[in-house]
């Protein structure tokens, strides 16, 4: 059974770049997989961050960026802020939809 | 604009049956499919099922297939999340959530928070 694979914490000092990652437990992530990335924070809905790889959701800051790097969809957030601190998933469609566990990202 | 409002919070006996709902507003509701997703106390987001509201077609995750039941009532734009007989495992946040042509999910309810204890 495939799993959907991301780093289960990072860290991130205010106003650095970070990079989360989206990796699969066999074969590599494409674009073909129409990755998207969604931002959580406690006791509220997801919100959507990145579809289709790489194209930010209405009203999503240009700071948040979607990519592929070697073989794993990437959201990169470039001048962290205190309130991207939330739990960030990531989702890659195999036919139906597959979400990796989260990363709770911490701005300190 | 676009908008999803799920039901209120439920708290049931380990037993007993429940359905949830999900309004869509805003758009055309039978052009999007309409999904269901888990999220247990402190963990990560499940995908339960899917449901086309134009013709109910319907999917699910292997993982709830035969636990749960997904409908759509189109005539009054909401799709259902039923369960016959819950578990105290069935405790948890629902969200429904629109899925685009573009395999993402762009609209989002609010999510329902289901307590099942005795």
């Amino acid at each position: 059974q495939t799993v959907v694979t991301q780093e289960p914490s990072f860290s991130v000092s205010p106003g650095g770049t970070v990079t989360l990652t989206c990796g699969l437990s066999s074969g590599s992530v494409s674009t073909s997989y129409y990755p998207s990335w969604y931002q959580q924070t406690p006791g509220q809905a997801p919100r959507t961050l990145i579809y289709g790889t790489n194209t930010r959701s209405s009203g999503v800051p240009d700071r948040f960026s979607g990519s592929i790097i070697g073989n794993k969809a990437a959201l990169t957030i470039t001048g962290a802020q205190a309130d991207d601190e939330s739990d960030y998933y990531c989702v890659l469609y195999m036919g139906s939809p597959l979400f990796g566990g989260g990363t709770k990202l911490t701005v300190l | 604009e676009v908008q999803l409002v799920q039901s209120g919070a439920e708290v049931k006996k380990p037993g007993e049956s429940l359905k949830i709902s999900c309004k869509g507003s805003g758009y055309s509701f039978t052009s999007y499919w309409i999904a269901w997703v888990r999220q247990m106390p402190g963990k990560g987001l499940e995908w339960m099922g899917i449901i086309y509201p134009g013709d109910s077609d319907t999917r699910y995750s292997p993982s709830f297939q035969g636990q749960v039941t997904i409908s759509a009532d189109k005539s009054i734009s909401a799709a259902y999340l039923q369960w016959s007989s819950l578990k105290a495992s069935d405790t948890a946040m629902y969200f429904c959530a629109r899925r685009t042509g573009t395999y993402h999910f762009d609209f989002w309810g609010q999510g329902t928070l289901v307590t099942v204890s005795s």
